[in-house]
């Protein structure tokens, strides 16, 4: 049974526009979470990570939010460019950093 | 050096053959980790090692058996595998135990056919 959850399995936005991604998560234990972003032939990419004694991280363009209450995170990404078009995987872990859990990836079309 | 790189990028083996997967990293990371990724799923770990010393085996089976030769580098040896093992293999490392502020950095991946 799948402890992390990313119910889109894509996303079509116009360049310019806001992106949102979502992911919810089943196991309360858990406090930290990553979001990664994968190119095609690629490795995931680190993008950017929030902790459960927040509710918001914001670094450039990219900006997660945590809604612990909801077992809920989303990435927004603001504006939108061509180049962010890629899939995009959230994974949290509790106390054993060592171990993460991965969702199945929203992938993101950002259209020019 | 700020990567990870995994070799080879793709490999077809037999049921009876044996391989090894590669990973290396030159950034002082003292884990490293092997994930296995099949079409539209998500990465599910397999390994780690902390300090070269196996720290979890996600009940992996014994056909698979990881080794850390040192602190650069990871293997991946492969034995009498099954067609339903094929998948991607990443290979992942981290700073220390704690991948939380860095996150993992991770290589490009083994693409690994069973026939």
């Amino acid at each position: 049974d799948q402890q992390v959850k990313q119910n889109s399995p894509s996303l079509s936005v116009q360049e310019g526009r806001i992106s949102i991604l979502n992911c919810d998560y089943t196991n309360s234990m858990f406090d930290y979470f990553l979001w990664y972003k994968k190119y095609p032939a690629e490795g995931p990419t680190f993008l950017i990570s929030i902790s459960s004694i927040k509710d918001k991280n914001e670094d450039g363009r990219f900006t997660v939010f945590l809604n612990k209450s909801a077992k809920h995170l989303s990435l927004h990404i603001v504006p939108s460019q061509p180049g962010d078009s890629a899939v995009y995987f959230c994974a949290a872990s509790g106390y054993n950093f060592n171990k993460f859990y991965f969702g199945s990836g929203t992938k993101l079309n950002v259209k020019p | 050096d700020t990567e990870v790189t995994q070799t080879p990028k793709h490999l077809v083996m037999g049921m009876t053959n044996k391989k090894s997967l590669k990973c290396e990293q030159h950034m002082g990371h003292r884990a490293m980790y092997w994930y296995k990724q099949k079409a539209k799923k998500p990465p599910e770990l397999m390994f780690v090692y902390s300090y070269e010393k196996l720290s979890i085996n996600e009940s992996v089976p014994s056909r698979f058996s990881p080794e850390c030769p040192n602190s650069s580098l990871l293997n991946l040896h492969l034995h009498a595998l099954q067609p339903e093992d094929s998948a991607l293999y990443l290979c992942a490392s981290s700073q220390g135990q704690g991948a939380f502020n860095y996150g993992y950095t991770f290589g490009s991946g083994t693409r690994l056919t069973v026939v």
